[in-house]
């Protein structure tokens, strides 16, 4: 199985940047796509799609979400921090089966 | 608009079979995959299995022998079904819908509640 791992929490001031890192055991590029995805997460919510492909900004997700990082590296970016991004953020690989996420980032003010 | 809703027992007893509904609108089974993804409290998503838009299926091998994903789409429903369920399988399960390709979850159901205990 492909592992993917997250720091588990990060703590950052609201108008400040927030970089979030996703670590994969294997490469899950093919073909010029990465096959990462990322989503988040608020206490007693199902996940919510914010990118796919490595860089593309799901629907009606705001423009301060961004994807980037290639092969076994991956950044979600938040710029700037709002209150409402305050959750906990996975990553997904669907390069192989099993589909695996990341254990999650908990995203914390300072 | 795209939605999916989870249905079935708020609690199993140990060793017993595990059986939800996904029901879902908006969108067709005929034409969308759905997969199921479980979740226990403070822990990262594990993703189950698929149900490819084709009526094939695809498991994760941790789970493969005890697990049955299957649908109906008249209903325009999909069933999982797992046995011998145990405690550690306690959390929330979720379907979602599986964008074919890429293989990304761009929709999620509410989730259900799964306890397992006696």
């Amino acid at each position: 199985d492909i592992v993917l791992t997250q720091s588990p929490a990060l703590a950052v001031s609201l108008e400040q940047r927030a970089t979030i890192s996703c670590k994969t055991s294997q490469n899950v590029d093919n073909y010029g796509i990465s096959y990462m995805h990322w989503y988040q997460q608020k206490p007693g919510q199902q996940p919510k799609l914010l990118i796919y492909e490595g860089s593309n900004l799901a629907s009606g997700i705001p423009a301060r979400f961004s994807g980037s990082g290639s092969g076994t590296d991956f950044t979600l970016t938040i710029d700037p921090v709002e209150a409402d991004d305050i959750a906990t953020y996975y990553c997904q690989q669907s390069k192989d089966y099993p589909r695996t996420f990341g254990g999650g980032t908990k995203l914390e003010l300072k | 608009q795209v939605q999916l809703k989870e249905s079935g027992p708020g609690l199993v007893q140990p060793s017993e079979t595990l059986s939800l509904t996904c029901t879902v609108s908006g969108f067709s089974l005929t034409s969308y995959s759905v997969s199921w993804v479980r979740q226990p409290s403070g822990k990262g998503p594990e993703w189950m299995g698929r149900m490819w838009y084709d009526g094939d299926t695809a498991y994760n091998s941790a789970l493969k022998s005890r697990l049955s994903i299957s649908r109906d789409t008249s209903k325009n429903q999909v069933f999982l079904k797992m046995n011998s369920l145990q405690t550690d399988d306690t959390g929330t399960y979720y379907c979602t819908r599986d964008r074919e390709g890429s293989s990304y979850f761009d929709y999620w159901g509410q989730g259900v509640m799964v306890t397992v205990s006696s």
